[in-house]
Order: structure tokens, then sequence, then C-alpha cells
């Protein structure tokens, strides 16, 4: 079935340093990709998104690239902030009549000043 | 506008007993999805819905769980005599079916159920 695997935490960097938070999919058709976060003590949020091969999403100095052919959608920030302290989620979704998200397991990432 | 709103965001209930969930999508969105959130599966899918309908219940841990939605709009998830393993965060989420954000999924705050 589909499934989503992404890179166990939890995460522990130095503010500044470049993050990556790998992720992997399995899918049958052609899912839409997408990363997610949780903020401490609030709701997810849609982060980025990409919904076909090559497509590059981004947002708040995050980016993660569509990759088909390693059928990876790894997440990445050149510099991370205390405040980008969290849990991400990477998920897919087939859409259609399986509209849900298939999540990962989730990657804490805490980040030190 | 508003987002996804979800009552109550706690509640504690004794084993055995039954609770139900109540969760508001964004006006105008026609998809409606419930998720759990636990320690142990991480965030697993429970049910759809497509309008009123739910073309996907395959999500549904067991026959306890119940969902039903109404006029499109505000949908309730029932759990009967709940047991311990339904401690969990219960989250809804929305989305439009057309257009270029859809399938796009926003949530709620979550139902923190405590099972005792």
């Amino acid at each position: 079935g589909d499934s989503v695997t992404q890179m166990e935490g939890p995460v522990t960097l130095s503010e500044e340093a470049f993050l990556t938070i790998n992720c992997t999919y399995t899918a049958t058709g052609y899912p839409s990709l997408f990363w997610y976060v949780q903020y401490p003590g609030e709701g997810l949020q849609l982060l980025l998104k990409a919904t076909k091969a090559d497509d590059k999403g981004s947002n708040k100095g995050f980016e993660a690239t569509y990759r088909k052919e390693t059928t990876s959608f790894h997440l990445e920030k050149g510099s991370v902030q205390v405040s980008d302290s969290a849990v991400y989620f990477c998920a897919l979704s087939i859409g259609g009549s399986q509209g849900n998200l298939i999540f990962g397991k989730g990657t804490k990432l805490s980040v030190k000043p | 506008g508003a987002g996804v709103s979800q009552s109550p965001s706690n509640k504690v209930t004794e084993k055995g007993k039954d609770v139900e969930l109540r969760c508001d999508p964004i006006s105008g969105h026609t998809a409606l999805y419930w998720y759990r959130q636990s320690l142990g599966q991480g965030l697993e899918f429970l049910i759809y819905f497509q309008g009123n309908s739910a073309p996907d219940k395959s999500g549904l841990p067991s026959d306890r769980f119940s969902a039903e939605r109404t006029g499109g709009s505000v949908s309730t998830l029932t759990i009967q005599r709940t047991q311990q393993e339904d401690s969990a965060v219960y989250l809804c989420a929305s989305s439009l079916l057309r257009g270029p954000s859809s399938y796009e999924q926003y949530f709620g705050p979550g139902t923190r159920l405590t099972v005792t």
C-alpha cells in the first residue's frame, strides 16, 4: 500500500545550521506531496506542497523538491532558527476518491540558540 | 475567514461510555477528514466525507467508531463503549475538491480524548 517514510528524530541543531529531513514515499498513483508542521501546543499547519514531479515547494525559507526518480521529497532549510523548533510531518495524497493524507511518523526538530 | 473548529477541545470519559466529537469545517469546503494522532501510531486516517457521503471508511479501527456529516457541513465522530486505547487526539481537516488548492487540507486544533 501507499506509505511515507521519514527520518526518525529527534534532530537537534544549533541556530543557523543547515537542516535536511529525509522523506521517501511509496505510491501506486501520482501523489501530491506535502510537509506539515506542528509547533508546540498548536495544530497541524501546511508548510509546503508539490503536486507533480520536479515541482519545488517553498515557504518560510523551507524547500522540498518532488523527485519521482528517487521517490523522495526531502525538506531543507539553509539556516534554522529557534522558532523552527517543531514536529515536521511528510505526507502524500493520491486525491480523487482517496483524498486522505498518508503521513510519516514525524520528525521532532529542536533548535538551540 | 474562520478555520476548522472542533469541540470539545478536551474530553475525559470513563471506559465503556460513548463520546461524540464535533467538527465544523471551513465554509465551502466539500471534503472533510477525520484523523487520529497517538503516541504509538502517529497520524492515522479514519474517515473521509465528500459532501454528506463517506466513500472511504477504511480507516475506522472498529465498529465502535462511526461518523456522519449533515448538510455538507458539520461532522460528528462517535465512539461507542470507549476503551483506553481510544485515548488520542482526534483531528478534523477540510479541503476543496477543485481548483489550485484542491486536496490541500486545513486542520482543526483537535480534541484530546482521555479514557480512564
